[in-house]
């Protein structure tokens, strides 16, 4: 268990629809990070946070955000959904944000979109 | 830009064979490189990690040597058991200000008995 928490395990949602996905960290981890993993693309990163404030952006659609609470607690919201975007969606976190300190993976979230 | 390369799976593997799973870096700068291992159904999880040019990582059996000289972080098994099976994922982590990791294209490892 590597205490990344992901809810829910499985959604499925039509077309132009909107869904919240949401990760709670590691205890005493400050940074979170999404990621979408589809055969086609792999693991793709999509966003960075660090104690509340965003850090990095990767490829991460304009219909998709995301947010770090102040509990840490972390929401992407996807919006507009299109069949692309059935995905396996993974929240990590890290205790810092230095380029050696270890992710630790959430079981994800599947998203099917129909 | 920073970019991982995997050989392409899956790779299938008798009981007690020699694992080597290739993976080559582009990056500019001395990223940190790592292996992440999937278990059907699950996230992934950290399997080893080396964080400058000569370093070896290591863990459950499993070894990995950062080497500069030919951008390459080989993952390497003597004897590979059933449950090794799962999909192996090279990655770096492209420093500077943040901790995002950039990974291959990961490599289904099927272990037989």
């Amino acid at each position: 268990d590597s205490g990344v928490t992901q809810t829910p395990k499985h959604l499925i949602t039509a077309t132009g629809q909107r869904v919240t996905l949401r990760c709670s960290p590691r205890s005493g981890d400050l940074s979170v990070y999404w990621y979408q993993q589809s055969l086609d693309q792999g693991l793709q990163f999509l966003i960075q946070y660090y104690n509340g404030e965003e850090r990095a952006k990767g490829n991460i659609l304009e219909r998709f955000s995301a947010q770090q609470f102040p509990d840490l607690h972390s929401e992407l919201n996807l919006s507009s959904l299109e069949l692309g975007d059935s995905a396996l969606y993974f929240c990590a976190s890290s205790v810092t944000r230095e380029s050696n300190s270890p992710l630790h993976f959430g079981n994800g979230t599947r998203l099917t979109v129909t | 830009g920073n970019s991982v390369t995997q050989m392409e799976g899956p790779v299938t593997l008798s009981e007690e064979a020699f694992l080597t799973i290739n993976c080559t870096y582009t990056a500019t700068g001395y990223p940190s490189l790592f292996w992440y291992v999937q278990y059907p159904g699950e996230g992934l999880q950290l399997l080893l990690k080396a964080t400058k040019a000569d370093d070896k990582g290591s863990n459950k059996g499993f070894e990995a040597t950062y080497r500069k000289e030919t951008t390459s972080f080989h993952l390497e098994k003597g004897s590979v058991q059933v449950s090794d099976s799962a999909v192996y994922f090279c990655a770096l982590s492209d420093g500077g200000a943040t901790n995002k990791l950039i990974f291959g294209t990961g490599t289904l490892l099927a272990v037989q008995p």
